[in-house]
């Protein structure tokens, strides 16, 4: 079984650019989660998607952060402009809906923001 | 919110030694699932060990296993005949099973080195 796909796995970018991520679950995965790790913290989540539509984004920073889900797949997550306070890991997660197993995560993209 | 606390910052043991990370959360709910992850250098997140609040046994997996103690809001990892593999960031996470969310709630984290 395929795992989580991310990419890139690493980005540079001066502040006030902007990025975007992808990624794609696990095959018939219906929650997509991203997370945003800052360096010596644990992950914080962003948004979850359940299918296509979304369930949670109330931590995500909705003035420069976006994100979607088409088809219930892959899904993108953009930052438009980017800050400094911005780099950090960016982890995607999937899980089968209402799994009790936990979640799957992929290997994250590396932020930095100079 | 629920919110979990790991007070290690960072712990050291021998190879073939035991080891235990500890874990606090607080939650006013009587139904959730904790778990613990491993991150290496490379990132990936690898789902450890799990465990149902309400199950009163602690769970094992191989050389890992938990004391949950839900009275404590208590929720350690043991990690027996350490090896260098082991060597990793450990993070705590709490998960409603109520809450349509799902989403994790990650501790710091707790850095683990292995020593030959």
């Amino acid at each position: 079984e395929a795992g989580v796909a991310q990419s890139p796995r690493y980005k540079i970018i001066e502040k006030r650019q902007s990025v975007a991520f992808w990624c794609n679950p696990i095959s018939g995965h219906a929650t997509l989660y991203w997370y945003q790790q800052i360096l010596g913290q644990g992950p914080k989540l962003l948004i979850q998607f359940q299918n296509n539509g979304v369930v949670d984004d109330s931590q995500l920073p909705k003035d420069r952060f976006s994100a979607e889900r088409l088809k219930g797949v892959d899904s993108t997550l953009k930052i438009q402009p980017a800050k400094l306070e911005d780099s950090a890991v960016y982890l995607c997660a999937s899980s089968p809906g209402r799994s009790v197993r936990g979640q799957y995560f992929g290997p994250g993209t590396r932020l930095t923001v100079t | 919110a629920q919110t979990v606390t790991q007070s290690q910052p960072e712990m050291s043991v021998q190879e073939a030694e035991t080891v235990t990370l500890s874990c606090t959360y607080d939650t006013s709910e009587s139904d959730y699932y904790l778990f613990w992850y491993k991150q290496p250098p490379s990132r990936q997140m690898i789902l450890v060990i799990r465990q149902e609040a309400y199950k009163q046994q602690n769970a094992t997996e191989n050389r890992f296993s938990v004391n949950f103690q839900k009275a404590a809001k208590s929720f350690s990892l043991k990690i027996s005949d350490s090896q260098l593999g082991d060597a990793a960031m450990y993070f705590c996470a709490y998960r409603s099973a109520r809450n349509s969310g799902y989403a994790l709630n990650f501790g710091k984290g707790t850095s683990l080195l292995v020593t030959p």
